[in-house]
């Protein structure tokens, strides 16, 4: 089964606008990190979060982790028509198990 | 160049026919993962390694096994038990709790 759900499944926005993708997670883990797909490739990741982190920032990424409620979220400011990609949530739990989320399909039109 | 690499990049399988898909890194990782992605999917956890000569099986290990004799190879065998095993494959690795690399893939097909 998935370790982490993401919410929503698929999101189309403007350029120039904000783009929130959530994650929740079922258990305790070690860190969360996110990643980017685009069409047919490998991942590419993107920033990674501790467990003792709230929040974290990385160009125009802002990551947030609320352990209490298991889960996380990616922000991403004044989107652009090259963010267009599959974005996933990982959890890396013991024994460095990295176990990936079901994904946000991402659409940014010009 | 540090990296790593899978091949071959499109693999065709005959129905009872096993195959081996290659998984190499020099990045000097303890751990490396193989994940299954269906169309339109997340990616599912088949097996993962973090250490030489030892794996554990991930989500849906069934119909798939691996071997860790080197630090730099994880091949993954998609056996004829494996009903289903149309799907892109990916490889990854990591060291200890930090981001993975990941290859670009294989795009296995049932013919």
């Amino acid at each position: 089964s998935q370790q982490g759900e993401e919410d929503p499944q698929a999101l189309s926005i403007q350029e120039g606008e904000n783009a929130t993708m959530n994650c929740s997670y079922k258990t305790s883990i070690n860190n969360l990190q996110w990643y980017r797909q685009n069409s047919g490739r490998g991942l590419v990741h993107l920033i990674l979060i501790r467990s003792n982190e709230r929040e974290k920032h990385s160009g125009r990424l802002r990551v947030t982790l609320d352990t209490s409620k298991k889960s996380s979220s990616l922000l991403i400011t004044a989107s652009r028509a090259a963010d267009t990609a599959s974005y996933f949530c990982a959890t890396v739990t013991g024994f460095q198990k990295l176990v990936f989320g079901t994904g946000t399909r991402l659409l940014v039109s010009p | 160049d540090g990296g790593i690499t899978q091949s071959p990049k499109y693999l065709f399988r005959k129905e009872g026919q096993n195959v081996t898909l290659s998984c190499e890194q020099n990045l000097n990782h303890d751990a490396m993962y193989w994940y299954r992605q269906d169309p339109g999917q997340g990616l599912r956890l088949i097996y993962y390694s973090q250490i030489v000569n030892d794996f554990q099986k991930g989500d849906i290990a069934e119909g798939y096994s691996v071997s860790r004799e080197k630090k730099e190879s994880f091949p993954l065998t998609v056996t004829s038990a494996q009903k289903n095993p149309t799907a892109f494959y990916l490889c990854a690795s990591s060291f200890e709790d930090t981001e993975a690399f990941f290859g670009q893939g294989t795009r296995l097909t049932v013919v």
